[in-house]
């Protein structure tokens, strides 16, 4: 079965400032999808970023990017110039894609809080 | 934009009591989920549904049931609540992957509930 490993309980960060989050996950298929998911404090979870694994290329959305390694089972969330309204849960998740079917596998969560 | 609606926000039962909660999305998703999120556990996985009146196990399927009789309609039952299932409980909903999606999931804004 696969998992993810979020190493990051909590992490803080200047506002304007760069922080990353850490991400690595298990598994033993070549295709697959990963994603960042937000939960700020309204609990409503929003999808931030997300990458296929056959793509080379890092997702960049605004100011989130990601550093995917895919021989590392890496895929770090980089977010730069760090907003108030940055501040939530954050989640890794992971999706097979051999199957039509399959649940996301999510990791236990990074606290992100950004100071003024 | 697809939208996925938990009937409650908050609820409070009583331990014994049948427990009941709805999930609705209005987008034609095969797929939909329940989850139960807990501080330092993440999202664990309690039952999906891929079709209509198809079911899977999730993850920690103990003390509780789904009914999918309609398309858009997932409900999540606890037999008779106890305490420890006093949680977070999030519906999601996607397409099957692999049509040519990412299928990435839309929550619902998660039911709080307390068994007093």
């Amino acid at each position: 079965a696969q998992t993810v490993t979020q190493s990051q309980p909590e992490m803080s960060v200047q506002e304007a400032e760069t922080v990353t989050l850490s991400c690595t996950y298990d598994t033993s298929e070549s295709d697959y999808y990963l994603f960042w998911y937000k939960q700020p404090p309204s609990r409503q979870m929003i999808l931030v970023i997300r990458q296929e694994a056959y793509k080379q290329q890092n997702a960049t959305e605004n100011r989130f990017s990601v550093n995917f390694q895919k021989a590392a089972k890496s895929f770090s969330l980089k977010i730069s110039d760090s907003q108030l309204g940055d501040a939530a849960m954050y989640f890794c998740a992971y999706r097979s894609a051999n199957s039509g079917n399959t649940p996301l596998v999510f990791g236990k969560g990074t606290r992100l809080s950004v100071i003024a | 934009d697809v939208k996925v609606t938990q009937s409650s926000r908050y609820l409070v039962k009583r331990t014994g009591e049948k427990v009941f909660l709805e999930c609705v999305q209005d987008m034609d998703h095969e797929n939909m989920f329940w989850y139960r999120q807990d501080p330092g556990l993440g999202l664990r996985l309690i039952y999906f549904s891929y079709d209509v009146k198809m079911k899977e196990k999730g993850d920690i399927p103990e003390g509780y049931s789904v009914s999918r009789e309609k398309k858009e309609r997932f409900s999540l039952i606890l037999e008779s609540a106890s305490t420890n299932q006093t949680s977070m409980y999030l519906c999601a909903s996607s397409l099957v992957s692999g049509t040519g999606n990412l299928c990435g999931y839309t929550f619902g804004s998660g039911t709080r509930l307390t068994v007093v």
